[in-house]
Parts: structure tokens; sequence; C-alpha cells
């Protein structure tokens, strides 16, 4: 049974490009999650997904980013007009059920904005 | 709002010495209470959780962790350290079901214990 999958591992962007970061979750898993480690930090919420709707925005910036789950393929963040700041690894992780069951997460995709 | 504070920022132990990483949390209730370790350059791995019944939780890796209720505590503890623990430990605590006292959806973590084996 493969585990959360996310790519690509590592990204480079130079300032003003588009950055997609991919999440697949477990097999039999609807529930995702984003979130964002900063540099000596510890993973901080951005939002939460099931197939088709955003449950819980709350932890996004307002604007540059955005996220998906469709029907079909992989959860979907999206961050436009990338600064610096944004360097950072998110993670995504998923869950069977209920938002609240233990949540499993993938390897990370590190984003270096140049 | 919801918050997890690991007093210990890093903590260096002898190999084949006992371990014990703080939690504490604040919450509007009782919060599900969760141990993740992440090695370096990799994803986070569940360790243990507690969401009811024995306080006393046993998870892999040989770690076990304690909720104290009076001490809105979850803290980690291993008797005895492999140079392959090191790495860095998160604390994270979510939502029960049901409750209704506002905040996000997802894990609040702490910033992470930062744990050197020594040999």
């Amino acid at each position: 049974n493969a585990g959360v999958m996310q790519n690509p591992r590592h990204l480079v962007r130079r300032r003003g490009q588009e950055a997609r970061l991919r999440c697949s979750p477990m097999k039999g898993h609807s529930h995702v999650y984003w979130y964002r480690q900063l540099p000596e930090e510890g993973l901080k919420f951005m939002v939460y997904l099931q197939k088709e709707n955003i449950i819980d925005e709350s932890g996004m910036p307002k604007e540059r980013f955005s996220a998906e789950f469709p029907k079909e393929g992989p959860s979907i963040l999206r961050i436009q007009q990338v600064v610096r700041g944004d360097s950072a690894a998110y993670f995504c992780a998923s869950s069977p059920r209920k938002y609240q069951e233990t949540q499993y997460f993938g390897p990370g995709t590190r984003l270096l904005v140049l | 709002a919801q918050s997890v504070t690991q007093p210990d920022i890093h903590i260096t132990v002898s190999e084949g010495a006992s371990l014990e990483l703080r939690c504490n949390y604040s919450y509007g209730a009782t919060p599900y209470l969760f141990w993740y370790v992440q090695s370096p350059g990799q994803g986070l791995q569940l360790l243990l959780k507690y969401f009811s019944g024995d306080t006393l939780v046993q998870g892999i890796k040989g770690f076990e962790a304690e909720f104290k209720r009076s001490q809105s505590s979850f803290n980690l503890r291993k008797p005895s350290v492999h140079w392959s623990d090191a790495a860095e430990y998160f604390c994270a605590v979510g939502a029960p079901v049901g409750y209704s006292g506002g905040g996000a959806d997802g894990l609040t973590f702490g910033k992470g214990t930062h744990l050197i084996i020594q040999p």
C-alpha cells in the first residue's frame, strides 16, 4: 500500500514564476491537508480539502496561493508569482475519513525561490 | 486559540540513556495528541497518538507517551535511545470529534525538538 506521494521533491523557481505542487493521497483516503514548514519552524496548517471541495483554507495566504483536489487526479497546491519568502518545505497529508483521524504525511516538496 | 509548546529546542542524550521530550498544549478541550518524527530531508512519521482511554500510549520504535490532563502535557519517552533516533520530534494536537470551539481543521504543531545522540 503506497504512502502519500508528492512531486516534485525539489522545485526551483525564479521570483515571479508559478509553482505547482502535487499530492497523491494514500489509497482509500479522500481527505487531504497541506502544511508549510519554514526553516527552524514547525509545520503550519494551510488548507484542508476533500474531493472537489475546500473545507478549511484558514491557513492559506490570501493572495497568490490556491489549492484544489479534483474528482480525478492529485491535489494541487499552486503558488503564483512566487517570492523568496515562499521558499519552504510543503507537506501534504491524507486521512481516510473524518478530518480528525490520523494524518499520514508525504515526503514533502522543497521549494526554493531564487 | 490552540497552541503547542515544546520547550526544548535541542536535547543531547548519550546512546543507551533514557529520553524524555516535553510537550505542553493549550486547547479548549482535550485534543487529539500526536508525536511525529522527521529525519533530515524527509517527511513526518507518526510515532504514536492519543485519542482517549489509557493515558499511557505505546508507539513504534520503543517510544511511549503519557497524557496528563492536569498538566496539559503529553511527554514522549524512551528508556534507551539508539543512534538512529537522532532526528527532529514534533508534538501536535488536533480537534476531537464534535469539537465546536473553533480553530483550523488541521493539526497544530510545536516548533520541534532536535535530538542529538552522543556515542
